[in-house]
């Protein structure tokens, strides 16, 4: 297994312009995560997925937008890149567990963004 | 709401010396507790969860933690650390009473390795 993968892994935006950060998992998790880290701050919840269709807002979802198509597919969107998006983004993935405990979750490696 | 305090930001220790890192918590219930560590560069990778039974657990690279409902905390531990073992570390605690898929994180404490 791959596990949590991540494109690309650094990225140089312009103020105003839009990308897609990519994020794949091959463990047929059902949970999916999209967290921000800045210096000091620990790791911010953006945006996440319970399941294919399903998404909910985080702690810091302004200026982000997700889907989740597929099972294995949860991208991010930046409609209008802000100075304040410049940031380290981790994309996570946990299996659910239907007995209502609560199962660990697996981080990508991360895609280091600049936005000047 | 939940919430992680890592009180220290940054900690240093001599290659071999014993290790301690703070974690207290805010949870309204039983929580689910985990430390994560994240070398330069890299992704947080899980070294160790408590969610109930046993409140000291064992990790991975000889790493441990004690649950202590009634201080809220979940300290790591190490009794000789290595040079490898310079990184940051992340207290997190979950899930979230409103449920779905958030992972409350501490700020982390950096920890440097003196050879």
């Amino acid at each position: 297994n791959a596990g949590v993968t991540q494109t690309p892994k650094f990225q140089v935006l312009k103020t105003g312009q839009s990308m897609t950060l990519q994020c794949a998992q091959d463990m047929n998790h059902e949970y999916m995560s999209w967290y921000r880290q800045d210096p000091g701050m620990g790791l911010r919840l953006i945006h996440y997925s319970v399941g294919a269709g399903i998404t909910d807002q985080g702690e810091v979802p302004n200026g982000y937008n997700v889907s989740r198509s597929t099972t294995e597919d949860f991208p991010l969107r930046l409609l209008s890149a802000a100075p304040s998006q410049t940031s380290v983004y981790f994309c996570a993935s946990r299996r659910g567990a239907g007995d209502g405990s609560y199962n660990e979750q697996f981080f990508g490696p991360g895609t280091r963004l600049t936005v000047l | 709401a939940q919430s992680v305090t890592q009180p220290d930001i940054h900690i240093t220790v001599s290659e071999g010396a014993s290790l301690e890192l703070r974690c207290n918590y805010s949870y309204g219930a039983t929580p689910y507790l985990f430390w994560y560590v994240q070398s330069p560069g890299q992704g947080l990778q899980l070294l160790l969860k408590y969610f109930s039974g046993d409140t000291l657990v064992q990790g991975i690279k000889g790493f441990e933690a004690e649950f202590k409902r009634s201080q809220s905390s979940f300290n790591l531990r190490k009794p000789s650390v290595h040079w490898s073992d310079a990184a940051e570390y992340f207290c997190a605690v979950g899930p979230s009473t409103g449920g779905g898929n958030k992972l409350t994180f501490g700020t982390g404490t950096q920890l440097k390795v003196e050879l």
